[in-house]
């Protein structure tokens, strides 16, 4: 089944950094495309980023790219999303989320989420 | 990049109702469409990937429908667990894009 444990967020003020990180358990971590997704207050879901099983390939979205970046350490199954240069459109819930195995074809688990706050 | 069009928005039933949600790829997308569940407070849940499959555990009243640029999630006879918020969201190529939402609420 798998479980995904976000922690790292919290209130940060605009131009400030955080690093968002997601601990992975009950599944082979190193076998999944990862994902991160968000979602603003009241809103619908954004995807951010993603990383291949090795860490070797990354996509961004285009509001974060140059600012976010997604990692993992496959030996401590934890992913990661250090995100620099914070805007108050970067304010949401952060979703750590699995694909299924192959990839493209659905997050099939999802992380509590993680609140990020950008704020004066 | 590929933008998501659901409708309806939102959306009233009564229990035992059939309910369609559509969404509408601004592309060609093949079957990689999939289909979440979002309760308030709550992270989403997979209901259906590639465009037709049933997630397992997920019961068999959902279904999918579509390819290309034509979706469908159908919910056979709606039970009281079922009012919440449904996203639709292509898997074919990055960034991965969601529709907006459709709210289900009890009528």
């Amino acid at each position: 089944e798998g479980q995904l444990v976000e922690s790292g967020g919290g209130l940060v003020r605009p131009g400030g950094s955080l690093r968002l990180s997601c601990a992975a358990s009950g599944f082979t971590f190193s076998s999944h495309w990862m994902h991160w997704v968000r979602q603003a207050p009241g809103r619908g879901l954004v995807w951010v980023s993603r990383l291949n099983p090795d860490g070797s390939r990354t996509n961004y979205a285009d509001s974060v790219k140059d600012r976010f970046t997604i990692s993992r350490d496959n030996a401590k199954n934890t992913l990661f999303l250090q995100m620099n240069s914070l805007r108050a459109e970067d304010t949401a819930v952060y979703y750590c989320v699995r694909d299924r195995l192959g990839g493209s074809t659905g997050f099939d688990s999802w992380g509590q989420g993680t609140l990020v706050s950008v704020s004066s | 990049d590929i933008q998501m069009t659901q409708s309806p928005s939102s959306l009233s039933a009564s229990v035992g109702d059939r309910v369609t949600i559509t969404c509408r790829p601004s592309q060609y997308i093949s079957i990689y469409l999939n289909w979440y569940q979002q309760k308030p407070g709550k992270a989403p849940k997979l209901l259906i990937y590639t465009a037709s499959s049933l997630q397992s555990g997920v019961p068999s009243r959902f279904s999918g429908s579509g390819s290309g640029t034509d979706f469908s999630l159908t919910i056979s006879s709606l039970q009281p667990e079922d009012f919440a918020t449904y996203y639709c969201q292509q898997s074919y190529s990055t960034p991965y894009t969601f529709g907006q939402g459709t709210k289900l609420e009890i009528k």
